[in-house]
């Protein structure tokens, strides 16, 4: 069954304190990439990456890294995040072509 | 600029059908979605369809592609409580897994 996997789902954080939110796929697709969700604006993308140690922006990609080790993992990291960074985040991979499934999302509170 | 459109709010009674619309922009489109998010939940791929078909039915899902007027449509038949959600259309652009989503339908059904 194909699978995105986010941790953690929930966390609050104080301003500038780094943090990291994981995303595993069990796909084997080259393609990942990271969308922050918020009220009224849909889903906008952050990063992606189209295969190992190869990332670009998104359309939102300030305040955000992210890294491409290996092809199953895609962490998105904030270095010193703020509260604009409250957020939903969603990591998606595909499966096949067409296909492509999101993760449960990680609901992130800075304060 | 890419943009989606969606209307906000859609309310309907149980076991009426529902139509949820979209518009877009982006002519080199190449699949558009529909994805469902429950209450505190991830999102669900629903359905999609390739940019050059015209409909595609799946149970009671029903999708409508109107290429010339960038119209895009869900239909829902025999709607049910449990598919009240937000309801999210997105394209692909020219072949990547890049989505442009909509800021999202709440489809309420009332008993």
């Amino acid at each position: 069954e194909a699978q995105v996997t986010q941790n953690p789902r929930y966390l609050i954080t104080v301003t500038g304190k780094k943090l990291t939110v994981t995303c595993s796929q069990n796909m084997n697709h080259e393609y990942m990439s990271w969308y922050r969700q918020d009220p009224g604006l849909g889903l906008r993308q952050i990063y992606y990456s189209m295969n190992v140690e190869v990332t670009d922006k998104g359309d939102v990609p300030e305040g955000y890294k992210v890294s491409r080790k290996e092809k199953r993992n895609f962490p998105l990291i904030l270095e010193s995040p703020s509260p604009n960074q409250t957020s939903l985040y969603f990591c998606a991979s595909p499966q096949g072509i067409g296909e492509l499934f999101f993760g449960e999302g990680s609901r992130l509170t800075v304060l | 600029g890419e943009d989606v459109e969606q209307s906000l709010f859609l309310s309907v009674r149980e076991g009426d059908s529902s139509v949820i619309n979209c518009t877009y922009t982006d002519s080199s489109s190449t699949y558009l979605y529909w994805y469902k998010q429950e209450p505190g939940a991830g999102l669900q791929l629903l359905t999609y369809i390739f940019s050059n078909m015209d409909m595609k039915q799946d149970q009671r899902l029903t999708v409508l592609l109107n290429k010339k007027d960038k119209h895009l449509s869900l239909r829902i038949a025999d709607t049910q409580t449990g598919d009240s959600a937000i309801y999210f259309c997105a394209e692909a652009l020219d072949s990547s897994y890049k989505l442009i989503f909509g800021s999202g339908t709440r489809l309420l059904v009332r008993p």
